[in-house]
């Protein structure tokens, strides 16, 4: 089946500090892929996507790039605020299923930024 | 702009007891997801609707039933409840792609 494998954390950084957390997956065909945001006391968010290979996703200063020869998707960002401290999800969709849009998930990897 | 509401968003159970989980989306959306979340696993689909009048199973389904009232509503119910249910539930639809979550239902069974 579908798993996704994403750096454990947690991870402290110093505020403009440039951010990698890795993900890799394991899938079958083609999958969309996801990085999610939770905010402490909240659901989780979509924070960029990619939708085939060697397409770059991103949004508020975070990058990912979809390699299919590794299977990866690291999300990156050049400078860190502490505004960005989140648990960071990162997600696959295979798109299995009439009208069905399942996500498998990483476990999720806390980012805490102090100033 | 509600999006996805879940209702409550904290319940204390004693073993055994049932209760229903509540959410409810206003953004037209066909498919709804149940997840839930506990330290170190992720999230983890317990039951999902494609559209209106379907569900099916997810990874973790036992001790859960699902009922999709109509295209806005989709209900969690514990019929018996265990301390292996305690977590943090998400309600969450689709706009293709793209998930949209509640703010979460934290249960806890002692």
């Amino acid at each position: 089946g579908d798993s996704v494998t994403q750096m454990e954390g947690p991870v402290t950084l110093s505020e403009e500090a440039f951010l990698t957390i890795n993900c890799t997956y394991t899938a079958t065909g083609y999958p969309s892929l996801f990085w999610y945001v939770q905010y402490p006391g909240e659901g989780l968010q979509l924070l960029l996507k990619a939708t085939k290979a060697d397409d770059k996703g991103s949004n508020k200063g975070f990058e990912a790039t979809y390699r299919k020869e590794t299977t990866s998707f690291h999300l990156e960002k050049g400078s860190v605020q502490v505004s960005d401290s989140a648990v960071y999800f990162c997600a696959l969709s295979d798109g299995s299923g009439a009208g069905s849009y399942q996500l498998t998930f990483g476990k999720g990897t806390k980012l805490s930024v102090i100033p | 702009n509600a999006g996805v509401t879940q209702t409550p968003k904290f319940q204390v159970l004693k073993t055994g007891q049932s209760m229903t989980l509540q959410c409810a989306q206003d953004m037209n959306h066909n498919s709804m997801y149940w997840y839930r979340q506990d330290p170190g696993m992720g999230l983890r689909l317990i039951y999902y609707s494609a559209s209106e009048g379907t569900t099916d199973k997810g990874e973790v389904p036992n001790g859960y039933n699902v009922s999709r009232l109509n295209k806005r509503e989709f209900s969690l119910r514990l019929e018996s409840a265990a301390p292996s249910q305690t977590s943090v539930y998400f309600c969450a639809s689709h706009r293709s792609l793209e998930a949209f979550f509640g703010q979460g239902t934290r249960l806890t069974v002692v």
